[in-house]
């Protein structure tokens, strides 16, 4: 099993361009969350979904959209960046809930000049 | 929305010595509480977790605590190594939200 895997794993975007973040895991996992992770301020969470065609917001969901056709992608769009989305984004999935264990994806830095 | 609150936020401690850190939280309905390592560059990974009906859970070198009447929650590391270096998060179930809420993240530093 690859896990949970993300796409790019670098990306620099000039102010006002969109984009869109891979999310893929290959574990059946019905629970699939986005965070970013800046420093002192831990891991936030973006959007999640309890399963295919289900999505919720998060604590800062603001400049995102997600969508859940699939089990098993769980792409995160960027609107029109700005630079305070320059981040780490994190990618995780759970089997059931929030209430088992995350499992992360290696993680996406972005960059927004 | 759930709140988590963690301290310290650096440890520095000499190898062979304890690590204390601690969280709280402040949705009374919460229960589960994990705790992930992250070290420098890579991806946070769950190192051992607790959930509400239990009060001490050890697992080798690491023990976490919960008291649920003081919403508060503790990981123990004993007999630190270097390896042990890292950015640690604890967090906390949001009922409300269906979500997972973590701490602000404690870095800790072993020194050989």
């Amino acid at each position: 099993n690859a896990g949970v895997t993300q796409t790019p794993k670098f990306q620099v975007l000039k102010t006002g361009q969109s984009m869109t973040l891979q999310c893929a895991q290959d574990m059946n996992h019905e629970y699939m969350s986005w965070y970013r992770q800046d420093p002192g301020m831990g891991l936030r969470l973006i959007h999640y979904s309890v399963g295919a065609g289900i999505t919720d917001q998060g604590e800062v969901p603001n400049g995102y959209n997600v969508s859940r056709s699939t089990t098993e992608d769980f792409p995160l769009r960027l609107l029109s960046a700005a630079p305070s989305q320059t981040s780490v984004y994190f990618c995780a999935s759970s089997r059931f809930a929030e209430g088992y264990e995350q499992y992360f994806g290696p993680g996406t830095r972005l960059t927004v000049t | 929305g759930e709140n988590v609150e963690q301290h310290p936020s650096t440890l520095s401690v000499q190898e062979g010595d304890s690590a204390v850190i601690k969280c709280t939280y402040s949705d009374s309905a919460s229960n589960y509480f994990p705790w992930y390592k992250q070290e420098l560059g890579k991806r946070p990974q769950l190192i051992i977790d607790i959930r509400s009906n239990v009060g001490e859970k050890k697992d080798q070198r690491i023990a976490v605590t919960l008291n649920k009447t003081a919403k508060h929650f503790s990981l123990h590391i004993t007999e630190t190594q270097p390896e042990d270096s890292a950015v640690y998060f604890c967090a906390a179930t949001d009922t409300g939200r269906r979500a997972l809420t973590f701490g602000s993240g404690t870095r800790l530093q072993v020194q050989p």
